[in-house]
Parts: C-alpha cells; structure tokens; sequence
C-alpha cells in the first residue's frame, strides 16, 4: 500500500507565485521523520527538511515553509514567491520507527514548473 | 567536498547481457543505500550497507540484482542478466550514521532494449 501520496502530478505557476505542494502519510509507529528532496533536472535528490513525529511546530526557511500535520497526517510544503530556479520535481518521503533515515519511502513527486 | 558520485550516467543495453552500477559515497560515511525508480513507479529502496555489511536488503527486487561493497568505500549493483522491467533510474545514497540525512547521487540511467 502506498504509504506516501502526493496527489498532485504536476503544478505551473508564473514566477512570483506562491506554491503549496500537498503531502498525505500513512504509519502506524509513533516514532517516524517525514522529508522533502527536490530533484533539479540535473538528476540528484538534494535534501530539503527533515522533521520527526513528536515536532509539529512548523518551520520556514528562507522562501520556504513547512506545514506539519499529525492530525491530518500532512506534511505540506510551501514557496512562497517562487522563482524559475525552483523548477524541479519535489519528493515527500518518510521513515518510520527505527529505521534508517536513509531508508526512505517516496511519494510519486510533484513537477513544479515555474514560467517567468 | 565531492558528493554521492555514480557511474555511468547511462547504459543502455540488451536483454540479457549484465550491467555493473557503481557507487562512490561520501567519504567516511559509512551507509550506503540504493534505490530505483522504474518508468512511472516511486523511487524504490533496494538495500542498505553499513561499511562492508548487507544490513537491509529487503527491496532487493529479485537474485539477478548483486550488490556489493567490498573494503566498505565504492559500492556496484550488477543485474544479471537484464530484463525489460528493470530499464529505470537507480540511485545511490550515503550518510554519516543512520540517523543523519542521506545525500544522493545524480543516479544511472538503465535503458535495456
């Protein structure tokens, strides 16, 4: 079963946007981290946020922000004023329990397309 | 500081011939993990290495996928003989322990014919 759902294939925005990337989860272990990597067209993941179950605060970084819910099992991500470099595919992962945090269960991502 | 490196950065090549992925993680990180992303399908894991050791290989799709990292440095993946189904994106990634963030490679592209 499909433990991480991004339910958006694709989203275009013009540049100066803002941009919500949807993120639902499915676990049972208490303990778990969610993740976001974003894979530019050069092909790498690189690494975004990681956040653990027990943090629910919310965090911005930059344009960037992160809107953590237990209750709806949603870890969704924001940019806020997006901007051409922020074209890439966006992946939401998760770990659970004890597992590495290398060991990591991906969403199908989303392409962000951003047009100037 | 270089990052996750892997090679080729594409193979394309025939049913049942063998292809061998190459892996160089970080240096000193001593996990290293691989995963595939077959045409419209997740990114898949495959296996974790902690230095020389197979200590999760519970993705491992099928026995024609060998994995290995001999002296706990570079890892390969050979597939062995190549099917369609397998034609996808494998990446590697490594981290220093297993609670830190894995870094990722830029990924091979398998295409077999």
């Amino acid at each position: 079963a499909q433990k991480v759902t991004q339910a958006q294939t694709e989203i275009s925005v013009v540049e100066k946007e803002d941009v919500t990337l949807d993120c639902v989860y499915e676990t049972r272990d208490t303990t778990y981290y969610l993740f976001w990597y974003k894979q530019p067209p050069s092909g790498e993941l690189v690494f975004l946020i990681r956040r653990n179950s027990f943090d629910e605060q919310n965090e911005i970084s930059g344009r960037y922000s992160w809107n953590f819910q237990k209750s709806t099992s949603s870890f969704n991500f924001t940019i806020t004023a997006s901007q051409v470099v922020d074209s890439a595919v966006y992946f939401c992962a998760l770990s659970e329990g004890t597992d590495s945090w290398g060991k990591l269960q991906f969403g199908a991502g989303t392409q962000v397309v951003v047009t100037p | 500081e270089a990052g996750v490196t892997q090679f080729p950065s594409h193979s394309v090549i025939e049913k049942g011939q063998t292809v061998t992925l190459r892996c160089d993680p970080i240096s000193g990180h001593d996990n290293l993990y691989w995963y595939r992303r077959v045409m419209g399908k997740e990114i898949k894991f495959l296996l974790h290495f902690v230095k020389e050791s197979k200590q999760d290989e519970s993705g491992m799709p099928n026995n024609r996928f060998l994995a290995e990292r001999t002296g706990g440095t570079y890892s390969t993946l050979k597939v062995q003989p190549a099917e369609l189904e397998d034609s996808g994106v494998y990446f590697c990634a490594s981290s220093l322990t297993v609670n830190t963030e894995a870094f990722f490679g830029q990924g091979t592209r398998l295409t077999v014919v």
